[in-house]
């Protein structure tokens, strides 16, 4: 248990389905990081918010659309994706000091798109 | 951000130290060294980190060189739940972490 929850643990959507993903974090973090980690991939990161603050945005398609409204929660919403989108998204928090600052991750969710 | 190399695979066998290597010649002088590792299908999970010195903890031990350019992440009694791909990272100056490859690291009983 790293104090970071994710739900679900696993989704199945249609191309044309809207979903959205969850992450919650019980550590008193300020920042909160979605990753994205294909198939024999290394994980990818797509975005940071810190302090609720978007900061970061690693040319994700604009069919993932996250929102972060407050410190402790994040949502990856979905809409439209393609077959490729398939992966495991992880999300991961941590209190930013500096440049230091562990990073805890959720358990992640499996998503497949049919 | 410095990058890093790491040997893609490693084996070890249960019970013995298992020694990880990564160089990043490119590290700035306040860029600190990380390590998470990810068994099968889980989130990865921090290690360890380190900028100077070396460092320990109940999980694992690292190795910092003097100039800087190369790190070892020592396992001292390595079991099959250490089974496993370890990173090893350098962080940038702001919050990021990117993640590389990895060392695959089997042990084996």
């Amino acid at each position: 248990e790293t104090g970071v929850t994710q739900t679900p643990r696993h989704l199945v959507m249609g191309m044309t389905n809207k979903k959205s993903l969850k992450c919650e974090q019980h550590l008193g973090h300020n920042a909160m990081y979605w990753y994205k980690q294909s198939a024999k991939k290394p994980l990818e990161l797509m975005f940071v918010y810190n302090f609720k603050e978007q900061t970061e945005n690693n040319s994700v398609p604009s069919r993932f659309s996250p929102e972060c409204p407050n410190s402790s929660h994040l949502f990856l919403h979905l809409h439209t994706l393609q077959p490729e989108d398939s992966a495991l998204y992880l999300c991961a928090s941590s209190q930013v000091t500096g440049n230091t600052g562990e990073l805890f991750f959720g358990e992640g969710s499996r998503l497949t798109v049919l | 951000d410095a990058k890093t190399t790491q040997p893609p695979s490693m084996d070890c066998a249960e019970g013995r130290a298992a020694n990880l290597p990564c160089n990043h010649s490119t590290i700035s002088g306040n860029e600190y060294v990380y390590w998470y590792r990810q068994i099968h299908s889980q989130g990865p999970q921090y290690i360890i980190h380190g900028l100077k010195n070396n460092e320990t903890n109940e999980m694992a031990s690292l190795i910092i060189t003097e100039d800087r350019k190369s790190s070892t992440l020592i396992l001292p009694h390595a079991t099959l739940r250490d089974t496993a791909v370890y990173y090893c990272i350098v962080r940038s100056n702001d919050y990021k972490l990117s993640f590389g490859a990895g060392t695959t690291v089997t042990v084996r009983a």
